[in-house]
């Protein structure tokens, strides 16, 4: 497609569920990250794939934050039992080159808005 | 880790007033990014500028990586301008993080 494609574009959930949030990348797009924006906030960095292998998942808040790629396209990101604290927009973002040549715009797409009620 | 601060925090002007947004970081970056966010949350990426000055319409942006801040001009402001405003900064030493700074939340008002 033309661009980074979410889904779903809205989610709520109740408390101790289990979401699945989905990331389409642009065509070809090696590099992909999860951001997490809280309100008023900036994006805060989840975790990093480049192709299927996931590089960097320093940034998921606990063990109940699990991200995938298997194949080196669609990626999603699954969160289990859900808390209120999970509430928030999840971004997915890609770049076409790796980091170690990265010379190339990041590209969000619309974000899912997670609200756990 | 690396700290990115933005200011102002929060800016309202007159539609066709002129307006700097800067960025400071605390340490070296090998890439920075300037995007805006519109009301409907999209994210979209306005200047790729490790160094140096670069121009797209009304808006351009200067980095001075030897100093460690960027700023943003936005001349002539539109309504359409109205959002907020991020710089994301990136160390190739910290491997995959990219990050972003809070923010300057831009008001135009008519």
């Amino acid at each position: 497609g033309a661009g980074v494609s979410q889904s779903p574009r809205y989610k709520v959930a109740k408390r101790g569920q289990d979401v699945a949030l989905r990331c389409d990348p642009i065509s070809g797009h090696v590099s992909l990250f999860w951001y997490q924006q809280a309100l008023g906030q900036g994006p805060e960095f989840l975790t990093y794939f480049q192709n299927e292998a996931q590089l960097d998942k320093s940034g998921l808040p606990s063990d109940r934050f699990f991200a995938e790629r298997p194949e080196g396209s669609v990626s999603t990101l699954k969160i289990q039992r859900t808390q209120q604290e999970d509430s928030a927009v999840y971004l997915c973002a890609t770049t076409r080159g790796d980091l170690s040549s990265y010379n190339s715009p990041l590209h969000f797409g619309n974000g899912t808005r997670l609200t756990v009620t | 880790g690396i700290q990115v601060e933005q200011s102002p925090p929060d800016l309202i002007l007159q539609e066709g007033a002129n307006s700097t947004l800067r960025c400071n970081f605390s340490d070296s970056v090998n890439n920075l990014q300037w995007f805006h966010q519109n009301p409907w949350g999209q994210l979209i990426n306005l200047f790729y500028i490790p160094s140096g000055t670069k121009q797209n319409g009304r808006l351009s942006a200067t980095t001075v990586a030897t100093e460690r801040y960027s700023l943003l001009y936005i001349s002539s402001s539109q309504t359409t301008d109205s959002g907020v405003y991020f710089c994301a900064v990136e160390r190739y030493s910290s491997a995959s993080k990219i990050i972003f700074g809070s923010g300057t939340r831009l008001s135009i008002r008519p």
